[in-house]
């Protein structure tokens, strides 16, 4: 089982202002077809996770473009560029190398 | 696309639990496509039970496979989760989920679209 590793787990930002998350991997993500498996979810507060960015750097469909991911290999990075107030909630990273995926601890962020 | 999950609210310690992921929006007789488990307990990180793809290959989670069936019925467009023996650590909420969806000549694994969770309580 691919392990990941989050950091931090906590996270208190003022609006306006950027937010990183980090999250590693013991084992390499990149696939054969030179994509990285490597995807961020966020869980709002009573619901479920929704797809922020999927192979390490694409956004998903209707994701506001101050969310951005990039990273490779086994050290990844998802970027708020300015936080806002809906962004509250936990950011989960899952990798889908090998099947079944696995997800970090989560992250959760609050606003300040 | 739009799943749903459906299925006890409260099992007892050693029965199967049975549920059913109700979709629609997308066909699983198409290539690429799948619909995985997942599961995520009170304050924990979610936990993906299995998925079943479209030519019926299914890959579990190696730590539950022997509890665990997947099954398909692409007439009523469900996916069916069976789990034996529960137990009281089984307390979850359960998500389906879409993936499958082809991405500049590769197929992404993530899960795009999931469903509203349905809260399963294992308790005597």
């Amino acid at each position: 089982e691919t392990v990941l590793t989050q950091s931090p787990l906590f996270l208190a930002v003022t609006p306006g202002e950027p937010a990183s998350i980090s999250c590693g991997s013991r084992q390499s993500l990149l696939h054969s077809n030179g994509y990285t498996y490597l995807d961020w979810y966020l869980q709002k507060p009573g619901q479920s996770p929704q797809p922020l960015i999927f192979m390490g750097s694409h956004r998903a469909s209707g994701v506001p473009d101050r969310f951005s991911g990039s990273g490779s290999g086994t050290d990844f990075t998802l970027k708020i560029s300015r936080v806002e107030a809906e962004d509250v909630g936990v950011y989960y990273c899952m990798q889908a190398l090998q099947i079944p995926p696995t997800f970090g601890q989560g992250t959760r962020l609050e606003i300040k | 696309i739009t799943l749903k999950e459906s299925g006890p609210a409260l099992v007892k310690p050693t029965e199967t639990l049975t549920l059913t992921c109700s979709f629609s929006g997308f066909s699983l007789k198409t290539d690429s496509v799948g619909v995985g488990w997942l599961r995520q307990p009170p304050g924990k990180a979610p936990e993906c039970l299995g998925i079943i793809y479209w030519n019926d290959n299914k890959r579990y989670s190696p730590s539950l496979e022997n509890r665990l069936t997947i099954t398909m019925d692409t007439s009523k467009d469900q996916v069916v989760l069976t789990m034996t023996n529960v137990d009281p650590v089984d307390t979850a909420t359960y998500y389906c989920a879409h993936t499958g969806t082809p991405f500049g000549g590769a197929i992404s694994r993530s899960f795009d679209r999931w469903g509203q969770g349905t809260l399963v309580t294992v308790s005597s």
